[in-house]
């Protein structure tokens, strides 16, 4: 692995189904986020975690959860998905939560 | 409040200058970040301005004025390869990024 991954790389889901994006960094990075990207809009902060074991809530952060158990893992999991939870969904990392982030190729998740 | 904007959409030519402007309004700043973002794919980070001034980085340069709340990119020998999204983003009091809509650069040759 070098850098982050995410998977799966797209996804189609029925609405009401329960889906858990996966995030992986090997740089040994303090600081990491989830963010969504809709046609039209900035990126959006949905949860970040600045440190492993703590979590915090951003921008849009209905309908997610995060789970911080090591440095390493990030999962973003949807409880039960609704159509408007269709975009591009991107894990990012950076050094520490004042330090450049680094993104993740991405997730197209689309909610039927 | 806070809010940050950038034009939709600009068309250059290859070999050209062009100028990528971002405005953003905040009560808390530390710093302003750009990015690069080719359709399909992730932002990759290009330049970071936390001081008034241009930060030069080969073909890309980089400006901020924090009392306008003002910075623009600065890209010169267009290549088609610079076709892409270019996003702003200021850090703000929370060291959260918020984040400008993109511009889409559309390089003719």
């Amino acid at each position: 692995i070098a850098g982050i991954t995410q998977a799966p790389t797209s996804q189609i889901l029925a609405a009401g189904r329960r889906m858990t994006l996966r995030c992986t960094q090997d740089m040994r990075h303090n600081a990491m986020y989830w963010y969504r990207q809709d046609l039209g809009l900035g990126l959006r902060l949905i949860h970040y975690s600045n440190t492993a074991g703590t979590t915090g809530k951003g921008e849009v952060p209905d309908g997610y959860s995060v789970s911080r158990a090591n440095t390493d893992d990030f999962p973003l999991t949807l409880a039960s998905a609704v159509p408007s939870q269709t975009s591009v969904y991107f894990c990012a990392s950076s050094g520490t939560d004042t330090d450049t982030q680094y993104f993740g190729p991405g997730t197209r998740l689309t909610v039927l | 409040g806070q809010n940050i904007d950038q034009p939709t959409e600009m068309t250059a030519t290859e070999g050209a200058i062009v100028q990528i402007n971002c405005t953003y309004q905040t009560s808390g700043f530390n710093g302003l970040f750009w990015y690069q973002q080719h359709a399909g794919e992730a932002p990759t980070f290009l330049s970071y301005n936390v001081l008034d001034g241009l930060e030069e980085k080969g073909r890309f340069s980089s400006f901020l004025s924090r009392s306008k709340g003002y910075s623009y990119l600065l890209l010169k020998e267009l290549q088609m390869k610079d076709s892409a999204s270019y996003l702003c983003a200021f850090m703000d009091s929370n060291y959260q990024l918020i984040w400008g809509a993109g511009t889409k650069l559309i390089i003719k040759p």
